[in-house]
C-alpha cells in the first residue's frame, strides 16, 4: 500500500539559508499535517491543511510557510535557517471524515543547520 | 503539566515479557493514537481508538475515556519491539492537531 513520501530525507544547510521539504500524501488523502520533532523531544505541530487551504496552525515561526497545492502534496518552505531549526520535519496525511482521523506518518526529513 | 503524559518513561525487560505502557490525559479528548518510533526516526501509527480495545497481533490497546487513561500492551515481548511508543491524542478543543506524550522508550533484551 502507498505510503506517505517526504523529500528529501536529509538535507543540510547552512545558517539563514532557505530550505523546502515536500509531502506527498497517501492517495486520496485530503489532509496534510507538518510536525516539528527536536533532538530528544516530542513532535510538535506546525501546521496543517485541508483541501489546500490551512485548516489549523500550532508553533510555527513566521520564517516558515507552508502550502498545499492542487494535487494535494504539500511543501513546507524555512527561510533564513538558525540552528535550532535542525530537526526531524514529519508530514502525515488522513482522510478527513470527522474529528480525531487517523493519521499516517511519513519517514520524515532530517535537516541539519550547521 | 502537559496534557498528555505516559508512564514509564524508560522501561527494559526480558524477551518474552509482558509489557504496559500508560497514557493519561488531563482534558476531554476525542480520540488517541498509539504511535512506535524506532531509532531510524520513522513513527508508525499502531492503532487509532476513541472507546474500548484494539488487538493487531502480540499489540493490544484499550482506552477508559472516563477516567481519562490508554494502555499498550505487548505480549511475548521481543526484541523487535525495542522503540519509542508515543500516545498522541486529539484534544476536544485542539481542533485537528495532535497533542503527544513525552513516549516511553523500550528496550527488551535478548
Amino acid at each position: 500500500a502507498a505510503g506517505v513520501i517526504q523529500s528529501p530525507r536529509h538535507l543540510i544547510k547552512e545558517k539563514r539559508e532557505t530550505a523546502t521539504l515536500k509531502c506527498y500524501p497517501i492517495p486520496r488523502h485530503d489532509t496534510v499535517y507538518w510536525y516539528q520533532q527536536g533532538p530528544g523531544q516530542d513532535p510538535q505541530f506546525l501546521i496543517s491543511f485541508y483541501e489546500k487551504m490551512q485548516s489549523d496552525k500550532g508553533s510555527i515561526p513566521d520564517r516558515f510557510s507552508a502550502q498545499q497545492f492542487s494535487d494535494y502534496h504539500s511543501e513546507l518552505n524555512m527561510s533564513s535557517l538558525e540552528l535550532g531549526d535542525s530537526a526531524l520535519y514529519f508530514c502525515a496525511s488522513s482522510l478527513r471524515t470527522g474529528v480525531g482521523d487517523e493519521q499516517f506518518f511519513g519517514p520524515g526529513t532530517r535537516l541539519t543547520v550547521l | 503539566k502537559n496534557e498528555v503524559e505516559q508512564s514509564p518513561q524508560n522501561l527494559t525487560a526480558q524477551e518474552g515479557e509482558f509489557i504496559t505502557i500508560n497514557c493519561s490525559y488531563s482534558v476531554g479528548i476525542s480520540a488517541l493514537h498509539w504511535l512506535q518510533q524506532h531509532p531510524g526516526g520513522g513513527i508508525v501509527s499502531l492503532f487509532m481508538l476513541s472507546s474500548g480495545k484494539k488487538k493487531h497481533g502480540r499489540l493490544i490497546a484499550t482506552i477508559n475515556i472516563q477516567e481519562k487513561h490508554s494502555s499498550l500492551h505487548i505480549t511475548a515481548s521481543h526484541p523487535r519491539d525495542s522503540a519509542v511508543y508515543i500516545c498522541a491524542a486529539y484534544l476536544f478543543f485542539g481542533n485537528e492537531k495532535l497533542t503527544f506524550g513525552t513516549g516511553t522508550r523500550l528496550t527488551i533484551i535478548p
